[in-house]
């Protein structure tokens, strides 16, 4: 079974600086989705990110950006310019390619504070 | 676009009584739905996996008496929490898979019950 690990409860970062946020995860599959969600204190989930595996180049999207690491299946997600809206709850997810079900497993996740 | 709804947004209910949260793909077909139960400042954890036309899988350690679920269609997938107690008291997510956009699962608002 896949696992996905985020080590850092909580994070905080000033208004304008970069931050990142680590995720690493255990499989032992080859090719596969790696997402980053994003919950805000409305709870609902909002995709930042998605990285396929078998794709080497990282992914971005505007200010958000993941450094794929797949050998060391480590999948950190780096903000840019932080704004008090990316004040929430970080989750990395795993998902398999597989049909089985294409369930999602969660990290923990990453309480983000930005302060003004 | 790509919407799942959720209805009720929040429910309160006496202990004993069942409760039927709806998840609904707005504007496109699910053939899969997952059901996700999230305690306060804790990540998601899966529940089970809806299938339309199909039982439900459900993952280990959730009774499938208790939380019954139905997908009757491609768009509608329901959870009923039967015979609830305080216990069951937390935040139910529901989210759709629209397998023709690169595996990206789609969310809705949740719902929070709490039992008395």
């Amino acid at each position: 079974a896949q696992t996905v690990t985020q080590s850092q409860p909580e994070m905080s970062v000033q208004e304008a600086e970069t931050v990142t946020l680590s995720c690493t995860y255990d499989t032992s599959e080859s090719d596969y989705y790696l997402f980053w969600y994003k919950q805000p204190p409305s709870r609902q989930m909002i995709l930042v990110i998605r990285q396929e595996a078998y794709k080497q180049q990282n992914a971005t999207e505007n200010r958000f950006s993941v450094n794929f690491q797949k050998a060391a299946k480590s999948f950190s997600l780096k903000i840019s310019d932080s704004q008090l809206g990316d004040a929430a709850m970080y989750f990395c997810a795993y998902r398999t390619t597989h049909n089985a079900g294409n369930m999602l497993t969660f990290g923990g996740g990453t309480r983000l504070m930005v302060k003004p | 676009g790509a919407v799942v709804s959720q209805h009720p947004s929040w429910v309160i209910c006496k202990s004993g009584t069942s409760v039927k949260i709806e998840c609904r793909s707005l504007d496109f077909q699910a053939t899969t739905m997952f059901w996700y139960r999230q305690f306060p400042k804790q990540s998601l954890m899966l529940m089970a996996t809806s299938n339309e036309g199909s039982k439900a899988t459900y993952e280990q350690g959730v009774e499938k008496d208790k939380f019954l679920i139905n997908h009757a269609s491609l768009t509608l997938s329901t959870l009923t929490v039967t015979s609830a107690h305080p216990e069951d008291s937390s935040f139910y997510i529901c989210s759709a898979d629209k397998s023709t956009r690169n595996n990206e699962q789609f969310f809705g608002p949740g719902t929070r019950l709490t039992v008395l």
